[in-house]
């Protein structure tokens, strides 16, 4: 089945700098990666996502890149705030929504 | 459009008792999920519903943990006995007919077995 690993486990950044957290993944034939933020006490919050067809994909602040070939995909926030703080989860699937699998997580700290 | 509501938010049982939690998906969602999330990891499938039909129940720990989705709307899961080792974030999710687009959290139960 479905591997889902995450690095790093903890990053902390400065108000203001750049956050880059990466995800590998073993089925090739998953072709859907998402990314989820958690804050304390709340459900997991898609905030991005990306299809296998496309390489990059931007909103606002936030990016994720595909490398298909090499089965890892990255999450990228820039000029971050403090309300950034949360724990991040990657996620691969198959279009269907089957072999739904999360990576461990990555606890974001905002230092103002 | 509403989320998905779970109750209720906290529970708090001796091991050995039993506990259920319901769960109302985003409403025309055909597919409904249960994870366990374990305090510092990522949410872990439990069981998959196809309108009121199971999909995928492959880790759900079957001698314990039971899930119904009658009429094909809310679910429960239930945990009959509990042990210490099921504490833990239980979370809902759903999504339209077989499909990952527009799949939503609810915001959880957290369970604590002493």
């Amino acid at each position: 089945g479905e591997n889902v690993e995450q690095h790093p486990s903890t990053l902390s950044v400065q108000e203001g700098d750049s956050a880059v957290i990466k995800c590998t993944y073993s089925d090739s034939a998953s072709n859907y990666f998402p990314w989820y933020k958690q804050e304390l006490g709340k459900g997991p919050q898609l905030i991005i996502d990306i299809r296998s067809n496309v390489g990059e994909k931007k909103d606002q602040r936030i990016a994720v890149t595909l490398n298909k070939t090499a089965k890892h995909f990255s999450l990228h926030i820039t000029e971050t705030q403090p309300e950034d703080s949360a724990v991040y989860f990657c996620a691969a699937s198959d279009n269907y929504g089957q072999n739904f699998v999360f990576g461990p997580g990555t606890r974001l700290s905002v230092l103002p | 459009e509403a989320g998905v509501a779970q109750s209720p938010r906290y529970k708090i049982i001796e091991k050995r008792q039993s506990v259920a939690f319901w769960c109302n998906p985003i409403s025309g969602h055909a597919t409904l999920y249960w994870y366990q999330q374990i305090l510092g990891q990522g949410p872990k499938l439990l069981i998959q519903f196809q309108n009121n039909g199971v999909v995928d129940d492959s880790q759900l720990p079957k001698d314990r943990f039971s899930a119904e989705r009658l009429k094909g709307v809310d679910s429960t899961l239930k945990i009959q006995p509990a042990k210490l080792e099921d504490s833990a974030v239980y979370l809902c999710a759903s999504s339209p007919h077989r499909s990952n687009y527009g799949y939503t959290f609810g915001s959880g139960t957290r369970l604590t077995v002493v």
